[in-house]
């Protein structure tokens, strides 16, 4: 059974934190992983998505990815009261019809 | 914007009824999918299509079907509804372009409650 799991939360930072998500993944053969933002009542929305080992930034975040030890994490700098939100992880599955697998979302809730 | 539209937005419907919910897309992409949102259960797939007349079940099919007979339409039926089909329906595309092999584009949603 290929997995992604996430820390439910609620993950709650001070307004001008460092926002830090985590994800982890079960199938080594993953190679497209992606962060998607979905606010309350809204549907999610692609924030960032990454390919390779290393980090990749756009602006306030910047993705992070370790495949030997298969995770992903979302940062978030200098975070602010419109970044409260829920963040879904999602995972290629390996072999199937362009087909994604996700986690259950972290909950962020940035502090006045 | 990825040009979907979902209809209706939102639907209460007596269990044992039939209910379809259309998916519509105005940018002809092959790749469309059915997924359902719950609490605690993140998106879970109900079925997906990669092209007309071409589809497949995805984890949670039991009790839906699909057709799709125009690359703009991806229609979800629920042929008897059960309150544990009570959900949020999400349609989405995937652009399936070089670079971007797997990205997600959502629709608004659909609201459905089973009583």
């Amino acid at each position: 059974q290929k997995e992604v799991e996430q820390n439910s939360g609620p993950l709650s930072v001070p307004e001008g934190a460092i926002a830090s998500l985590n994800c982890t993944y079960s199938d080594r053969g993953s190679q497209s992983f992606f962060w998607y933002r979905q606010y309350s009542g809204k549907s999610p929305e692609l924030i960032m998505s990454i390919y390779s080992n290393g980090d990749k930034e756009d602006g306030r975040f910047t993705a992070q990815l370790n495949k030997a030890s298969q995770y992903v994490s979302l940062l978030i700098r200098d975070s602010q009261p419109s970044d409260s939100a829920t963040y879904l992880c999602a995972v290629n599955i390996r072999g199937s019809n362009y087909q994604l697998i996700w986690g259950a979302g972290t909950k962020l809730i940035i502090k006045p | 914007d990825a040009g979907i539209t979902q209809s209706p937005r939102h639907k209460v419907t007596e269990t044992g009824t039939p209910v379809t919910l259309r998916c519509h897309q105005t940018e002809n992409h092959r790749y469309m999918y059915w997924y359902r949102q719950d609490p605690g259960h993140g998106l879970r797939l109900i079925h997906y299509s990669y092209g007309v007349k071409d589809t497949d079940k995805g984890e949670v099919s039991d009790g839906y079907s699909v057709s799709r007979s125009k690359t703009e339409d991806f229609l979800l039926t629920l042929e008897s509804a059960t309150s544990s089909q009570t959900s949020v329906y999400f349609c989405a595309i995937s652009p399936i372009t070089s670079g971007s092999s797997y990205e997600q584009y959502f629709g608004p949603g659909t609201r459905l409650t089973v009583t």
